[in-house]
């Protein structure tokens, strides 16, 4: 049984930019979940995506967005990169309610 | 507002010792709650979950803990520590994937 994969697992962007990190999700699970982890903080729930539909949001702005694909595997896009958006972003996959299952992150540093 | 509060930002214990790590939730009705732990640049990995039931779990790796409606707690517990027990604790409470985390107990373990 696959795990949860995400990619890449390091990056740096200057603020301003846009970036794209991906996950994929445990086989047969149909529900992914996106979080950040600021350092010394616990994750901060962004999205969940269910069917390759919106199906939740924490308190993110906008230039947060996402997409899942039919295989479910999800993409997390922010836009107009922040400094403060540095962290560690991770994807989680489930399929019963609230059993997580998490990737390793991406590490994210915006300079 | 829901929130979920780890009291204890850093624990040592001695390798042998039991362990106690405190977690308080507030929400409208009981949450589903869990406790999960993270390894340094990991992602989470899930010790024990309660949805409903016997208020006693148990988890993975002789990890348990009790549910208390009364006192608004799941404390997580493990009689003897390993030092592979060294690690982030985090408790989290909700439903759907949308989790409240709390900030973490950092856990070290002295030989």
């Amino acid at each position: 049984e696959t795990g949860v994969t995400q990619s890449p697992t390091h990056l740096i962007k200057t603020r301003g930019q846009q970036v794209t990190l991906r996950c994929s999700s445990q086989s047969g699970h149909n529900t992914v979940s996106w979080y950040q982890q600021a350092l010394g903080q616990g994750p901060q729930f962004i999205f969940q995506y269910y069917r390759e539909e919106e199906n939740g949001r924490g308190n993110f702005p906008p230039r947060f967005s996402g997409l899942q694909f039919p295989n479910y595997s999800s993409e997390l896009n922010v836009n107009a990169l922040e400094l403060d958006d540095s962290a560690l972003y991770l994807c989680a996959s489930s399929l019963v309610e609230g059993v997580l299952h998490f990737g390793n992150g991406t590490r994210l540093t915006v300079t | 507002a829901q929130s979920v509060t780890q009291p204890d930002i850093h624990i040592t214990v001695s390798e042998g010792a039991s362990l106690e790590l405190r977690c308080n939730y507030s929400y409208g009705a009981t949450p589903y709650l869990f406790w999960y732990v993270q390894s340094p640049g990991q992602g989470l990995q899930l010790l024990l979950k309660y949805f409903s039931g016997d208020t006693l779990v148990q988890g993975i790796k002789g990890f348990e803990a009790e549910f208390k409606r009364s006192q608004s707690s799941f404390n997580l517990r493990k009689p003897s520590v390993h030092w592979s027990d060294a690690a982030e604790y985090f408790c989290a409470g909700g439903s759907q994937g949308n989790l409240i985390f709390g900030k973490g107990t950092k856990l070290s373990v002295k030989p």
